[in-house]
C-alpha cells in the first residue's frame, strides 16, 4: 500500500509563474519529509526537506509547506525557471530510518 | 567522496538468467537502501541495511531476489531467475544515521537500467 501520494502525473508552467507540487500521507508516524528531483539517466537528488515541527521550510526559489493535521504537503517554485523541468518525489521518514517516496510528479516549465 | 557508486549502468540479460548488481556507499553512511523505479509504484523500497545489517526486506518482491552487505563499503542486489517484469531502474541510496542522531537525506547513485529479455 502506498503511504506516500502524490496523485499528479504532470504539470506544466509557464517560465515566470509558480509551481505547486503536492504531496499526501498516510502514516501518521511521519516526522521528517523531503523532495527529490530527478533528470533522465540520473539518481534522485535532494531538493529540500521539512521536519514535523515546523509548517514551512524555505530555501531560494523552492518552499516546502507541511499540513500535518491533513496529512498534505506541497512544494512551491517561485519563479519557475525551465531547468527546473524533471520528475519530483516526495519521500518521508519515521525516525530518520526508511524512506518512502511518492511515484513523482513530472514538471514541465515552458519558456 | 564520489558518492553513490552503482554498477553496472546498464545491464541486458535473458530471462532465467542471474543478475547481480552493485552498490558503494558513500564512506561513513551507515544506512543503505536499495530501491527500484517502476511507472506505477515510482520509487520503491526493497530493502535496507543498518550498519551492514537487513533491518527491513519486506519490500522484495519475491524469493528471487536477495541483497547483501559484506562490508560497510560495498552491497549486492541479486536477482535469480530474473524475468521481464523485473525490468526496471534500481538505484542504491545511502545515508548517515537517523532517529536520535537526527535525520539526513538519502544520497542516491546513478542507478542501474535492468532490462531482461
Amino acid at each position: 500500500d502506498q503511504q506516500v501520494k502524490q496523485n499528479s502525473p504532470s504539470l506544466s508552467v509557464q517560465e515566470g509563474r509558480i509551481s505547486i507540487l503536492n504531496c499526501d500521507y498516510t502514516n501518521s508516524m511521519f516526522d521528517y519529509f523531503l523532495w527529490y528531483k530527478k533528470y533522465p539517466a540520473e539518481g534522485p537528488t535532494f531538493l529540500i526537506s521539512i521536519s514535523s515541527i515546523k509548517d514551512k521550510n524555505e530555501d531560494g526559489r523552492f518552499t516546502v509547506f507541511l499540513n500535518k493535521s491533513a496529512k498534505h504537503l506541497s512544494l512551491h517554485i517561485v519563479p519557475s525557471q525551465p531547468g527546473d523541468s524533471a520528475v519530483y518525489f516526495c519521500a518521508a521518514s519515521a525516525y530518520g530510518n526508511q524512506f518512502y517516496f511518492g511515484t513523482g510528479t513530472s514538471l514541465t516549465v515552458i519558456p | 567522496d564520489a558518492g553513490v557508486i552503482q554498477s553496472p549502468r546498464h545491464e541486458v540479460t535473458e530471462m532465467g538468467q542471474e543478475v547481480t548488481l552493485r552498490c558503494k556507499p558513500i564512506s561513513g553512511h551507515d544506512y543503505l537502501f536499495w530501491y527500484r523505479q517502476t511507472m506505477m509504484r515510482g520509487l520503491e523500497l526493497l530493502i535496507y541495511f543498518n550498519n551492514n545489517v537487513p533491518i527491513d526486506d519486506s519490500g522484495m518482491p519475491e524469493d528471487r531476489f536477495s541483497a547483501k552487505m559484506p562490508n560497510a563499503s560495498f552491497s549486492t542486489l541479486k536477482i535469480q531467475p530474473s524475468e521481464p517484469r523485473d525490468s526496471a531502474v534500481y538505484f542504491c541510496a545511502s545515508s548517515l544515521g537517523g532517529g536520535w542522531q537526527g535525520t539526513t537525506e538519502a544520497f542516491f547513485g546513478q542507478g542501474t537500467r535492468l532490462t531482461v529479455v
